[in-house]
């Protein structure tokens, strides 16, 4: 099993639209969970980052997080073109100084016009 | 949002030669960053984790004496590609964390090993 798991896609959303990304981790004890997006050819950008159980909101995005399920997601409302990317679900492993950042392989998101 | 930045964003070298990339946390200190690669199309590969004033931490399968990485101070962290091969042509990209365990990913330096 991955240590984090997301759908590859690609995820076709028509434009105005919802889009939902999910992802789930393996390791019960992990505190930190953030999206990020990549577009091609160029690094990560933090989207968002969560901490506790519910939802978190910041424009037109929104993480939820269910520790209990061990599940994250993240919605996109009123998608727009721009949004077209490939988001990477992470989840922070291990404590303190020796903690790092586990990647999933990311899911394709296109908003279709 | 916090800055990472990184030095070259391209590079082209011969094969044999080496290469060193800096990263560097420009508007905080980062006692840790991170290396990662990047192929086309692909997820990103830990490379290697760095802190500052101790010897990196390098993930499984990954060569530290061809991948030195040096972290001498809060705010750089550097990545040498030693005796650089086709193979090693790729996308590389450093993060830097924050105190609140958040990473900030500098904008990546592709090398093109002739």
């Amino acid at each position: 099993q991955k240590e984090v798991e997301q759908n590859s896609g690609p995820l076709s959303v028509p434009e105005g639209a919802i889009a939902s990304l999910n992802c789930t981790y393996s390791d019960r004890v992990s505190q930190s969970f953030f999206w990020y997006r990549q577009y091609s050819g160029k690094s990560p950008e933090l989207i968002m980052s969560i901490y506790s159980n519910g939802d978190k909101e910041d424009g037109r995005f929104t993480a939820q997080l269910n520790k209990a399920s061990q599940y994250v997601s993240l919605l996109i409302r009123d998608s727009q073109p721009s949004d077209s990317a490939t988001y990477l679900c992470a989840v922070n492993k291990g404590y303190s100084s020796a903690s790092k950042i586990i990647f999933g392989s990311g899911t394709r998101l296109s908003i279709r016009p | 949002g916090a800055v990472v930045s990184q030095h070259p964003s391209r590079v082209i070298c011969k094969s044999g030669t080496s290469v060193k990339i800096e990263c560097r946390s420009l508007d905080f200190q980062a006692t840790t960053m991170f290396w990662y690669r990047q192929f086309p199309k692909k997820s990103l590969m830990l490379m290697a984790t760095s802190n500052e004033g101790s010897k990196a931490t390098y993930e499984q399968g990954v060569e530290k004496d061809k991948f030195l990485i040096n972290h001498a101070s809060l705010t750089l962290s550097t990545l040498t590609v030693t005796s650089a091969h086709p193979e090693d042509s790729s996308f590389y990209i450093c993060s830097a964390r924050d105190y609140t365990d958040t990473q900030y990913f500098g904008p990546g330096t592709r090398l093109t090993v002739l």
